[in-house]
């Protein structure tokens, strides 16, 4: 059981550049969300998405895209690299019980470097 | 959205040293969860408590939910605690967001 997997662990874009954060869970969870960490600051919710199919923005979505195929699986796309992007990225998932979320459980997490 | 606020900011202990983190959040909160980032920026999962205590070896944790906080209690600290201890809520008017409070740093010394 491998929990919340997160690809790759470390990158390094330059302006301009596309590429796609990797996310998946085997704990058949049906929530599944993005969070971005900047220094000094607490987690920001970017985008979530609450079943397959079906996905929506958080707090700070802009310039960035996602999309939910599968349970298992929420990769997040950033199509044009800024370097206000460069964070540290965490994705989670969580179970539903009685329509609300319970316990999230997060990856290791990306550090992004836009140069 | 509701607001977090966790005090101390920072906080230095020396090793042995007992302490209390505070978290207060703005609006009832029906899911709370403590986490610890080790210093290798690993976040992990501490306490899923949205009211009541538990406890985990010299961990324990108190959810008030009536009167809107949560504390966390850590005994005879050792240097392995060191890292960033974040509270995290969701209210009910909210189905998926978790609002992350901007941390307690902890320093344990020898």
């Amino acid at each position: 059981n491998a929990g919340v997997t997160q690809t790759p662990k470390f990158q390094v874009l330059k302006t301009g550049q596309s590429m796609t954060l990797q996310c998946a869970q085997d704990m058949n969870h049906e929530y599944m969300s993005w969070y971005r960490q900047d220094p000094g600051m607490g987690l920001r919710l970017i985008h979530y998405s609450v079943g397959a199919g079906i996905t929506d923005q958080g707090e700070v979505p802009n310039g960035y895209n996602v999309s939910r195929s599968t349970t298992e699986d929420f990769p997040l796309r950033l199509l044009s690299a800024a370097p206000s992007q460069t964070s540290v990225y965490f994705c989670a998932s969580s179970r539903t019980y009685r329509g609300m979320n319970t316990e999230a459980f997060f990856g290791q997490g990306t550090r992004l470097t836009v140069v | 959205g509701i607001q977090v606020e966790q005090s101390p900011p920072d906080l230095i202990l020396q090793e042995g040293a007992n302490s209390t983190l505070r978290c207060n959040f703005s609006d009832s909160v029906n899911n709370l969860q403590w986490f610890h980032q080790n210093p290798w920026g690993q976040l992990i999962n501490l306490f899923y408590i949205p009211s009541g205590t538990k406890q985990n070896g010299r961990l324990s944790a108190t959810t008030v939910a009536t009167e809107r906080y949560s504390l966390l209690y850590i005994s005879s600290s050792q240097t392995t605690d060191s890292g960033v201890y974040f509270c995290a809520g969701k209210n009910t008017g909210t189905a998926s967001k978790l609002t992350f409070g901007t941390g307690t740093r902890l320093q344990v010394t020898l």
